[in-house]
């Protein structure tokens, strides 16, 4: 069935570092996916979403592309900030199913 | 426009007790989804509904939880009675269901949190 595996954390930066969090996926179809983020405290919100092959999402600084033939949707940010701080999910709407990995805990330290 | 509501937003109780989580979808969505949330086992889905019928409810813990959509604008997830395992944040979504099954993305509700004593 669909699934998505993501990067297990949690992950510690220094302010202004690189930020990578790998996101795989196993789908029949052409799925959607997305990045989510929740803060402490808060609901899931949408951070980014690609809907086909070769698509880039992007959103505060915030990438992510949709590649079909590594069946990966990987996020990336140039520069972290501690406001950054979060928990990341990736997520992927296949048929009727919408599937979340299990998240990555985020800290930016100043 | 309004987002997903939820209440109540903090909710104690004790063994034994009912509860009633209540959620309020974004208007124009077809596709309602409630998950529980733990530290132990993350984001789990316990149900969802598509214009107003359950879908699949394979993720219910036990017969102790139940949920409704009585029309399109409200759903309950209800546990009767509640234990202590159940503490968890408990959060609704929804989302509008194209055409050929495909979902589009899903706004989460700010969620509830469920502490049984």
């Amino acid at each position: 069935g669909d699934s998505v595996t993501q990067m297990e954390g949690p992950v510690t930066l220094s302010e202004e570092a690189c930020l990578t969090i790998n996101c795989t996926y196993t789908a029949t179809g052409y799925p959607s996916l997305f990045w989510y983020v929740q803060y402490p405290g808060e609901g899931l919100q949408l951070l980014l979403k690609a809907t086909k092959a070769d698509d880039k999402g992007s959103n505060k600084g915030f990438e992510a592309t949709y590649r079909k033939e590594t069946t990966s949707f990987h996020l990336e940010k140039g520069s972290v900030q501690v406001s950054d701080s979060a928990v990341y999910f990736c997520a992927l709407s296949g048929g009727n199913q919408f599937y979340f990995g299990t998240g990555t805990s985020l800290t930016v330290i100043p | 426009d309004a987002g997903v509501i939820q209440s109540p937003r903090h909710e104690v109780t004790e063994m034994g007790q009912e509860v009633t989580l209540r959620c309020k979808p974004i208007s124009g969505h077809n596709s309602l989804f409630w998950y529980r949330q733990t530290m132990m086992r993350g984001l789990e889905l316990l149900i969802y509904f598509n214009n107003n019928v359950p879908i699949d409810d394979s993720g219910m813990p036990e017969d102790r939880f139940s949920a409704k959509m009585p029309n399109a604008s409200f759903s309950t997830l209800k546990i009767q009675p509640s234990e202590p395992r159940d503490s968890a944040v408990y959060f609704c979504a929804s989302s509008r269901r194209q055409g050929g099954g495909y979902t589009d993305t899903q706004y989460f509700g700010p969620g509830t949190r469920l502490t049984v004593l």
